[in-house]
């Protein structure tokens, strides 16, 4: 069984605060990790998806690196606004079809 | 910009009855696929088809449920009888092309909730 963890589960911060919360994955057979962001109600969202050992990607104040030698990622959000609240799910593609087997997640509440 | 619709945004039903969950691909789009979240658990997968056919499904994915796509834009999510546990929010997604698989996105839709009583 692919075992995708994020921590932490939720997270509650204050406007401008800057976060980041972490996606541990295995680290063998590494293809790529991809980031969604779904807020209630709405689609998850693509944020970025990273494939090379070291990659570091940036959207806005959004930002994501990745280790796949031990197997993380983290994402980075500066200066956290209202919103950015939503869940952050990070997805590992296997099988033949690419399917996504996804973490728990972590849900961030940004408030005023 | 393209998105995948989903149909209809809230169903309640009793235990037993079949269900038919609706999905709009993005038009170009060739792969699809149906996810879905248990409250409070991760987002599963269950199904991914291609070319009018199914090309891998979960241990969830038994008998109870179907897929098709009778029309050539339409995807459909059938529960025969539906149980308790299959209550979750159900999503549909899609993927433009399998080539270099793993490095593209999928695009959701906003989801199913389904409520079984």
């Amino acid at each position: 069984i692919l075992n995708v963890e994020q921590s932490p589960q939720s997270l509650h911060v204050q406007e401008g605060d800057s976060t980041n919360f972490t996606c541990s994955f295995p680290s063998s057979n590494f293809y790529a990790l991809h980031w969604y962001r779904w807020e209630t109600a709405k689609s998850p969202e693509a944020l970025f998806v990273m494939t090379l050992n070291g990659d570091e990607k940036k959207k806005g104040r959004i930002s994501a690196t990745l280790n796949t030698k031990e197997g993380y990622s983290y994402l980075y959000i500066k200066g956290s606004q209202p919103e950015d609240s939503a869940t952050y799910l990070c997805a590992f593609p296997t099988g033949t079809a690419s399917k996504l087997t996804f973490g728990t997640g972590t849900r961030l509440q940004v408030t005023l | 910009e393209p998105e995948v619709t989903q149909t209809p945004s809230h169903q309640v039903t009793q235990m037993g009855q079949e269900v038919i969950l609706r999905c709009v691909p993005i038009s170009n789009h060739l792969y699809f696929y149906w996810y879905r979240q248990i409250l409070g658990q991760k987002v599963e997968f269950l199904v991914s088809f291609y070319n009018n056919e199914i090309s891998e499904k979960s241990e969830i994915f038994d008998d109870q449920f179907s897929v098709e796509r009778p029309d050539g834009s339409n995807f459909t999510l059938k529960i025969r009888s539906t149980k308790l546990e299959d209550s979750a929010m159900y999503f549909c997604a899609s993927r433009l092309t399998l080539v270099d698989s793993g490095a593209n996105v999928l695009t959701f839709g906003a989801g199913s909730r389904l409520t079984v009583l």
